[in-house]
């Protein structure tokens, strides 16, 4: 069965340095989501892409974050530099143009 | 923006039986999806239901479009449905990210 693919699995860092995460959606997927998890709480949307363009990054922190998906399939995102509030699950979703959303285990972010 | 919001937000059974989580919105949606979350963060789809009714095995899930609101419906519980579980919509038009409910939080006890 097809998944979304997320790396790393875990990264710890300290505060301002950078960090990256990637994300590989189902082939086929048009659309791409990045989801922030803070603990206890649901998940909160931070940017879509359809294709390669973004849709929807209104809830991005632009300072500091940034995320790109310059062909179309895979997609990275970026902070920097890290803050300690930063610490949280970042989720990738793919889906179809429209239909279910399937998501990735999640890189675990961790800023000392 | 859309509201959503889960009940009850813990809930505590013995394996074997019953429970009914609820999820109520606050406008009309295009998506909505049930997800179990795992002890290790992983979102497992549950449901894809804007309306109507599923089940799947011991699941199944009722939406009221029309009420706004959706049923999510567990029998014979296992001590492996303990996690959280949420609800997410979206109100649909371009931009469909998915607007998430805080969570039900299951523990099933042996």
């Amino acid at each position: 069965e097809a998944e979304v693919a997320q790396s790393p699995r875990y990264k710890i860092t300290e505060k301002s340095q950078a960090v990256a995460f990637w994300c590989d959606p189902i082939s086929g997927h048009a659309t791409l989501y990045w989801y922030r998890q803070i603990l206890g709480q649901g998940p909160e949307l931070l940017v879509q892409f359809q294709d390669e363009s973004v849709v929807d990054d209104s809830q991005l922190p632009k300072d500091r974050f940034s995320a790109e998906r310059l062909k179309g399939v895979d997609s990275t995102l970026k902070i920097q530099p890290a803050e300690l509030g930063d610490s949280a699950m970042y989720l990738c979703a793919s889906s179809l143009v429209a239909g279910s959303q399937y998501f990735g285990p999640g890189t675990r972010l961790t800023v000392l | 923006g859309i509201q959503v919001e889960q009940s009850p937000p813990d809930l505590i059974l013995q394996e074997g039986a019953n429970s009914t989580l609820r999820c109520n919105f606050s406008d009309s949606v295009n998506n909505l999806q049930w997800f179990h979350q795992n002890p290790w963060g992983q979102l497992i789809n549950l449901f894809y239901i804007p309306s109507g009714t599923k089940q799947n095995g011991r699941l199944s899930a009722t939406t009221v479009a029309t009420e706004r609101y959706s049923l999510l419906y567990i029998s014979s519980s296992q001590t492996t449905d303990s996690g959280v579980y949420f609800c997410a919509v979206d109100s649909g038009g371009g931009a469909d990210g998915l607007t998430f409910g805080k969570g039900t939080h299951l523990i099933i006890q042996p």
